[in-house]
């Protein structure tokens, strides 16, 4: 199975400051067809979980400018500009190139 | 307007059976794979598993793999789960999630308890 590592586990985050998190795969997520299937999900409290970056570097329709996601083979990265309050919540990193598909562990996103 | 409604969950003696169902409106639901990806209470997601367009291809994670049966309905534009020999370890909310390219729409969830 592939292994989803995210780093950090917790993030604590002044408003208006960048976070950052990272998402290594055990295997390259560079699938024959030539696309990289890394996505990036937040769970705010409470609720399901929403897509906000496909492809490893596509915002979902929807998803503010702060989100950015960048990274190729097995090492991969959600950047957030300028956090705001309703950052708030887990974010997960997930690939769906290889079955059976993961999900990392869950990074836990405060706002100081 | 996409929507996702799970239903079917409960509470249920280990080693009893449960059908979860999921009603997809606002696409074209023949289109895309379904998928059901579960949550334990406080732990993180896990993908559980996923159906072609037409339901003539399935994949499941190896732990539910020979219990667990996913189907679908595109008729009724319902995607199911049947849950069988269950175990504790299987106590979760159940999400259905769809989308082209990655999970984009998820639906509430329902929760399974598997407890006596």
């Amino acid at each position: 199975d592939v292994v989803m590592t995210q780093t950090p586990v917790s993030l604590s985050v002044s408003l208006g400051n960048q976070a950052s998190i990272s998402c290594r795969s055990s295997q390259s997520l560079l699938h024959s067809d030539g696309n990289t299937y890394l996505s990036w999900y937040l769970q705010k409290p409470g609720q399901s979980p929403q897509l906000l970056i496909y492809l490893a570097s596509n915002r979902f329709s929807g998803v503010s400018n702060r989100f950015s996601g960048s990274g190729s083979g097995t090492d991969f990265t959600l950047k957030i500009s300028r956090v705001e309050p309703e950052d708030l919540g887990v974010y997960y990193c997930f690939q769906h190139t290889h079955l059976p598909l993961t999900f990392g562990s869950g990074t836990k996103l405060e706002i100081k | 307007e996409v929507q996702l409604v799970e239903s079917g969950g409960g509470l249920v003696q280990p080693g009893r059976s449960l059908k979860l169902s999921c009603a997809a409106s606002g696409f074209t639901f023949s289109d895309y794979y379904m998928a059901w990806v579960r949550q334990a209470p406080t732990k993180g997601l896990e993908w559980v598993a996923s159906i072609s367009y037409d339901g003539g291809s399935t994949y499941y994670r190896d732990s539910v793999k020979g219990r667990f049966t996913i189907s679908r309905d595109n008729a009724k534009s319902s995607l199911y789960l049947q849950m069988d020999s269950l175990r504790s370890e299987d106590t979760a909310t159940y999400y259905c999630t769809t989308g082209e390219l990655a999970f984009a729409y998820w639906g509430q969830g329902t929760l399974v308890t598997v407890s006596s």
